[in-house]
């Protein structure tokens, strides 16, 4: 079974410095990672996504992420905070070829940018 | 329309009864996802629909759980005898095609069974 670990319930960084939000996984396959973000009454917005090729993918915000394949992990980032990026983020995962597409999330990570 | 929309929105329903919750999808998506999302809690999979069939039903909790999708389009998402655990805020989302291709989440609607 698939399963996705965000090992931090919450993340507190001040404005202006670089944050990430942790993220591993767990498939059996070659994995399609996503990371989604949902700010305070409302719902989920797509940030990014891995598919192939290169490890560093870029996203919506300034965010991006990196694919690691022999840790298994899918952290975010991004160089400077914004007190507007304080939001709940959930990383996602499905797995190519297992007939079902099942988009598995993890619990989400709070992030709190500090003015 | 433009997003997936969801409706009602809000729902209050008694210990019991039965509940029906509507999702519209993005026009030509043709992958359909129900989760359930509780407070505090991530992101439950519940059904999948590629079309208007359900390769994967493993996250229903129970038989009271139903969903159906028609004209590959419109899915209703059904309880039955609604227990005070099923209160949570169901969220639909469709993408383009499964796997490689982001969902795009509605907003949800909340039930509350009193």
């Amino acid at each position: 079974a698939q399963s996705v670990a965000q090992p931090e319930d919450q993340v507190n960084v001040a404005e202006g410095n670089p944050l990430t939000v942790k993220c591993t996984y767990s498939v059996s396959g070659n994995p399609y990672l996503f990371w989604y973000v949902q700010y305070p009454n409302r719902g989920l917005q797509f940030l990014l996504k891995y598919i192939t090729g290169d490890n560093l993918v870029k996203g919506s915000y300034g965010f991006e992420a990196e694919f690691n394949k022999s840790q298994t992990s899918f952290h975010l980032k991004k160089p400077s905070a914004l007190v507007s990026d304080s939001a709940l983020y959930f990383c996602a995962v499905t797995v190519t070829g297992a007939g079902s597409y099942q988009l598995t999330f993890g619990k989400g990570t709070k992030l709190s940018v500090i003015p | 329309g433009a997003g997936v929309s969801q409706s009602p929105s809000n729902k209050v329903t008694e210990k019991g009864k039965d509940v029906e919750l509507r999702c519209d999808p993005i026009s030509g998506h043709t992958a359909l996802y129900w989760y359930r999302q509780s407070l505090g809690q991530g992101l439950e999979f519940l059904i999948y629909f590629q079309g208007n069939s359900a390769p994967d039903k493993s996250g229903l909790p129970s038989d009271r759980f139903s969903a159906e999708r028609t004209g590959g389009s419109v899915s209703t998402l059904t309880i039955q005898r609604t227990q005070q655990e099923d209160s949570a805020v169901y969220l639909c989302a469709s993408s383009r095609s499964p796997g490689n291709t982001e969902a795009f989440f509605g907003q949800g609607t909340r039930l509350t069974v009193v």
